[in-house]
């Protein structure tokens, strides 16, 4: 089974700094149409995920500039540009293939220094 | 915009069925365009997929994790425009938040309020 794995698992970032994320997958989501499935969910304290980034680069409705998504292959990063008080949770990266579909990463914990 | 909304009790008695529903608004169960997924959240397992629904060629599909196939099942129900999660036998380690979701192609775009289930006697 595919295997997504984050680093840090944890990250302490002053507000206005930037904060970046890394997730490495065992087997690349690229998809036999070139679409590459990999995603990023943001899950605030007592709140269910939120997904802020598909297909690798593609912002959700609502989610801010700041929040931006690259990488190919098997390496992908999320990046912050200027942390906020609100961004303060858990982040994970999610794989949608190949099957099974949807694995996630252990989560990386974003707090404010 | 989607809203998914949970309902289910939140104890379930050991070797009993887990039963849960996701109240869709602003979406159809029968889409073309999206399938109806369940995921639980648990902090020795992480988020982990369970399974999902979908209408595709005039019949619907399901689609099931290795982990929990020969113990669940997910049902549309056009009617009510809802689908819910069965997961039999359950034991303590079915003890999860456990989360509805849509799914725009391998995209899961929006989520459920979450219903943590305990199971104990």
């Amino acid at each position: 089974d595919v295997v997504m794995t984050q680093s840090p698992l944890s990250l302490s970032v002053t507000l206005g700094q930037p904060a970046s994320i890394s997730c490495r997958s065992s087997q690349s989501p690229l998809y036999r149409d070139g679409s590459t499935f990999l995603n990023w969910f943001q899950q605030r304290p007592g709140q269910s995920p939120r997904r802020l980034i598909y297909n690798v680069s593609n912002r959700g409705s609502g989610v801010p500039d700041r929040f931006s998504g690259s990488g190919s292959g098997t390496d992908f990063t999320l990046k912050i540009s200027r942390v906020e008080a609100e961004d303060v949770g858990v982040y994970y990266c999610m794989q949608g293939t190949p099957w099974p579909p949807y694995v996630f990463g252990q989560g990386t914990k974003l707090e404010i220094k | 915009q989607v809203e998914l909304q949970q309902s289910g009790p939140g104890l379930v008695e050991p070797s009993q069925t887990l039963s849960l529903t996701c109240d869709i608004s602003g979406d159809s169960v029968s889409s073309n365009s999206a399938a109806w997924s369940w995921i639980r959240q648990s902090p020795s397992r992480g988020l982990e997929w369970l399974g999902r629904t979908y209408f595709y060629q005039s019949k619907w599909n399901y689609e099931y994790a290795v982990s929990v196939k020969s113990r669940i099942i997910i049902n549309p129900d056009t009617s009510r425009n809802h689908f819910s999660l069965q997961l039999s036998s359950v034991t303590p380690e079915d003890t999860a938040i456990y989360y509805c979701a849509r799914d725009r192609t391998y995209d899961l775009d929006s989520w459920g309020q979450g219903t943590l289930v305990t199971v104990s006697s």
